[in-house]
């Protein structure tokens, strides 16, 4: 597998709290995602980064930012957590432009209360 | 917006029976990507297919895209436990890197 790991890996929090996920690789790969899975919806983009401190929303985006100072991470906030953002994260990388596969970290498991 | 629906959504089917799924985009794609999830894990590449009516083969899998790019298939032959998990297709629509991914068929092996 891939170096990717995603820090929590299990949270509980209360609605309006600030949460904050890391994302981790050690592949040097440009680009990173973050993806949220629910039952029906599959794997839904929240947003992306093409590089350091360059991101961009994905088709979820609302009430989620992102920010990426080093290469090596990725950070998703929810600045204040609502009951609908109960879900599974996934980080997930690749290397180079263009359509190339994605190596996904373990996930992370977010509950808000 | 783009949408990736994929059918079916669930499959339960004896150990060495065939399996398929579909997956069918509102757009043309550039390109479709598959993957597969084990319970409890997270997705794992398994192919990329990028030319019209292209079919690529791993092992007992293949792979087909739509002469259209806007179809896609994944066919199981002779299904083993080891199958188990959910099986996704995402599509890109240019050459960028934003996919969308389909709402996954969950296949069950019966031993």
């Amino acid at each position: 597998d891939a170096g990717i790991t995603q820090s929590p890996r299990h949270k509980v929090t209360e609605t309006g709290t600030p949460v904050t996920l890391r994302c981790h690789q050690t592949e040097n790969h440009r680009y990173m995602y973050w993806y949220r899975q629910d039952p029906g919806h599959g794997l839904r983009l929240i947003h992306y980064s093409y590089g350091v401190k360059d991101t961009d929303k994905g088709e979820v985006s609302d009430g989620y930012s992102v920010s990426r100072s080093k290469t090596e991470d990725f950070l998703l906030t929810l600045e204040s957590a609502t009951s609908s953002q109960t879900s599974v994260y996934f980080c997930a990388i690749s290397g180079t432009s263009g359509p190339v596969e994605q190596f996904f970290g373990p996930g992370t498991r977010l509950t808000v209360l | 917006g783009q949408q990736v629906m994929q059918i079916p959504q669930y499959q339960h089917v004896q150990e060495g029976e065939d399996f398929t799924t579909y997956c069918n985009s509102s757009t043309t794609l550039s390109n479709i990507q598959w993957y597969k999830q084990r319970p409890g894990g997270h997705p794992v590449f398994l192919i990329q297919l990028v030319k019209s009516g292209e079919v690529k083969k791993q092992k007992r899998l293949t792979f087909q895209f739509g002469e259209a790019k806007k179809n896609s298939s994944l066919h199981i032959t002779a299904t083993q436990t080891t199958d188990v998990g959910t099986y996704f297709c995402a599509g890109s629509e240019n050459t960028g890197n934003q996919f969308y991914f389909g709402t996954g068929t969950s296949l069950t092996v019966i031993p």
